[in-house]
């Protein structure tokens, strides 16, 4: 079975572009989160989606959105970029059967650097 | 707000040394306790799902406990190999969703 997986890996933008990445999960998983990991903050939960609906949310700006297809495909925008952006996002899919519990599976990552 | 907090933040011993590190959680409110191993140039990899107090869980010479009236899990390695080399993370749920809150990580490093 093919693991998560994320397009593209490395992106390098300026400030005030905008970008989008994208995370293919696992077949059978429909649950996709999206983390932030900097080297200061750790993993920092950003949403998640389930069958096309943002379930939950973190605490991050509106400039950071997110969209979850029918074949569970997910996207995350990220509007007006800042400095601060520049960080390692992560994608993980999870088999939703009813339980929160379920282990996540994480993607590769994509890393994104704001010049 | 919850605050997941682990320590020690890195660790360095010597292959085949038994070896533990802690994470401590908010008591209140609790959910499940998630225990990641994330090696350089990875992706982090499931280790444990713990929900119950007194959970122990192991996976070959990995094993972790769970004590929820007082907020806090341990991870154990039992004689470490240079293969254990990866920054070890857990995360508590942050209520009945899938939300994680994550800890900062320790860091061990197994030298030959």
């Amino acid at each position: 079975k093919a693991g998560v997986t994320q397009t593209p890996r490395y992106l390098i933008k300026t400030r005030g572009q905008q970008v989008t990445l994208s995370c293919s999960p696992i077949s059978g998983h429909r649950s996709v989160s999206w983390y932030q990991q900097t080297p200061g903050q750790g993993l920092q939960f950003l949403f998640e989606y389930f069958s096309e609906t943002q379930r939950n949310k973190g605490n991050f700006p509106g400039r950071f959105s997110g969209r979850q297809f029918s074949n569970s495909r997910s996207e995350m925008n990220v509007s007006t970029l800042e400095l601060g952006d520049s960080a390692l996002y992560l994608c993980a899919s999870s088999f939703s059967s009813g339980t929160i519990y379920n282990e996540q599976f994480f993607g590769p990552g994509t890393r994104l650097t704001v010049l | 707000i919850l605050n997941v907090e682990q320590s020690p933040q890195s660790l360095h011993v010597q292959e085949g040394d038994s070896t533990n590190f802690t994470c401590s959680f908010p008591s209140s409110n609790f959910y499940a306790l998630h225990w990641y191993r994330w090696e350089t140039a990875k992706s982090p990899e499931a280790l444990f799902v713990m929900t119950l107090n007194g959970d122990e869980k192991k996976k070959g010479r990995i094993s972790a406990t769970l004590n929820t009236k007082e907020g806090y899990s341990y991870l154990y390695i039992k004689g470490s190999q240079p293969e254990d080399s990866a920054t070890y993370l857990c995360a508590q749920n942050a209520g009945n969703n899938r939300k994680l809150i994550w800890g900062l990580g320790t860091s061990l490093a197994v030298n030959p």
